[in-house]
């Protein structure tokens, strides 16, 4: 197991375009998180999901933004009609089960999304 | 409404030397948890170190530490004996016991290390 995979690495699309990203989360992980992290700021949680179960979504996930994780594996964040403020990395992060080494994140490298 | 501050934009080091990063955050909880992770130029996030908030004891890993001070809500990671690979930006961060386990992150500080 090499960690958390993310693709695309990056992402060109123009304004009003759909596009989406795929997250593979450490294996035996069972929390996988989305976040997005704009120029020079750190990350904002967006989603987290339990298994297949998406139990918080952050008010920054607008109607546009919706997110998947079936079978409670990989996840899908997808996002319509791309606008210019979407411009960011997204992160995927995943962690163990309940306990106190869950509260450790391991991250993916990054989708950057540029919007045009 | 939990927040962390990192008011240091940016800092450097001479390599070698010893350098502390400040932290603050602000938590009615009283179970949580610190963290300090560090994001290399075009590279992923990875976990530096972590502090359970009811421990007393410092977290130290390897040239890693933090000075954890409760009462002041601070949290400052120091690095000893820097290394030209200890450049990057890092990232204060905290979560809270019972819940989804969502980290809420500083807005960074860079570091640049100098030969």
């Amino acid at each position: 197991d090499t960690g958390v995979s993310q693709d695309p690495r990056h992402k060109i699309t123009k304004r009003g375009q759909n596009v989406t990203f795929r997250c593979d989360p450490i294996s035996e992980h069972n929390r996988l998180y989305w976040y997005r992290q704009t120029l020079g700021q750190g990350p904002e949680f967006l989603t987290y999901f339990q298994n297949e179960a998406q139990l918080e979504k952050s008010r920054l996930l607008s109607d546009r933004f919706s997110a998947e994780r079936p079978k409670g594996s990989f996840s899908t964040l997808e996002i319509q009609r791309t606008e210019q403020g979407d411009s960011a990395m997204y992160l995927c992060a995943s962690s163990l089960p309940q306990g106190v080494s869950s509260y450790e994140q391991y991250f993916g490298p990054g989708t950057r999304l540029t919007v045009t | 409404a939990q927040t962390v501050t990192q008011s240091q934009p940016e800092m450097s080091v001479q390599e070698a030397e010893t350098v502390t990063l400040s932290c603050t955050y602000d938590t009615s909880e009283s179970d949580y948890y610190l963290f300090w992770y560090k994001q290399p130029p075009s590279r992923q996030m990875i976990l530096v170190i972590r502090q359970e908030a009811y421990k007393q004891q410092n977290a130290t890993e390897n040239r890693f530490s933090v000075n954890f001070q409760k009462a002041a809500k601070s949290f400052s990671l120091k690095i000893s004996d820097s290394q030209l690979g200890d450049a990057a930006m890092y990232f204060c961060a905290c979560t809270f016991s019972g819940n989804t386990g969502k980290l809420i992150f500083g807005q960074g500080t860079t570091l640049q290390v100098k030969p």
